[in-house]
């Protein structure tokens, strides 16, 4: 079946590094791509998405490009804040059948003053 | 507009209890999926109701059940609660469903304790 797979956490960074968080997917088709962010306390909000290959999705300085030769969605970040502290998820679903997104573990970045 | 709600955010409850959690999904959205979500299996997939169907059951045993109201609102049981139930549980909604592109926006969970 489909599957996510995130490089493991926690990512403690300083503030103002660089951020990349891995992720890879094994799934039939085409599926569409998302990162979400969970902040303390919170459920989980989408932070970008994109739909086809060599798509990039965008959103508050972050990026992530879907790359279908490498089956991967990676998460970057040129500069974190310490307010970017969250556990990150990528997930993927599977637009030609009716199933549900499937989510990887999660990644959790501590960003430090 | 308001975005999902579920009640209640905290729930303590004893081994063979059951317990109810709601969610209401933002107006106009006819989905609400269920996840389960712990810190050793991450989140998992519970069920999903379309116009009040279910459209699609994660592998959760029969314990673990949902129906969703004209209004859209849903409602998730688990019967005979077991410590291993304890978890945050997230409603999602979306006008369309699960699948394709459609973005899921999430509730904030009910945070459920069994002791």
């Amino acid at each position: 079946g489909d599957s996510v797979t995130q490089m493991e956490g926690p990512v403690t960074l300083s503030e103002e590094a660089f951020l990349t968080i891995n992720c890879t997917y094994t799934a039939t088709g085409y599926p569409s791509l998302f990162w979400y962010v969970q902040y303390p306390g919170e459920g989980l909000q989408l932070l970008l998405k994109a739909t086809k290959a060599d798509d990039k999705g965008s959103n508050k300085g972050f990026e992530a490009t879907y790359r279908k030769e490498t089956t991967s969605f990676h998460l970057e970040k040129g500069s974190v804040q310490v307010s970017d502290s969250a556990v990150y998820f990528c997930a993927l679903s599977d637009p030609a059948g009716n199933t549900p997104l499937v989510f990887g573990k999660g990644t959790r970045l501590s960003v430090i003053a | 507009k308001a975005g999902v709600t579920q009640t209640p955010r905290y729930l303590i409850k004893t081994r063979g209890q059951q317990v109810t959690l709601s969610c209401s999904p933002i107006s106009g959205h006819r989905s609400v999926s269920w996840y389960q979500q712990t810190p050793g299996q991450g989140l998992q997939f519970l069920f999903e109701y379309f116009s009040e169907t279910q459209r699609n059951k994660g592998n959760f045993p029969g314990r673990f059940s949902g129906r969703q109201f004209s209004n859209s609102r849903s409602e998730m049981n688990v019967s005979t609660l077991e410590l291993g139930d304890s978890a945050l549980y997230l409603c999602a909604s979306s006008r369309t469903g699960t699948s394709g592109s459609s973005e899921q926006f999430f509730g904030p969970g009910t945070r459920l304790t069994v002791l």
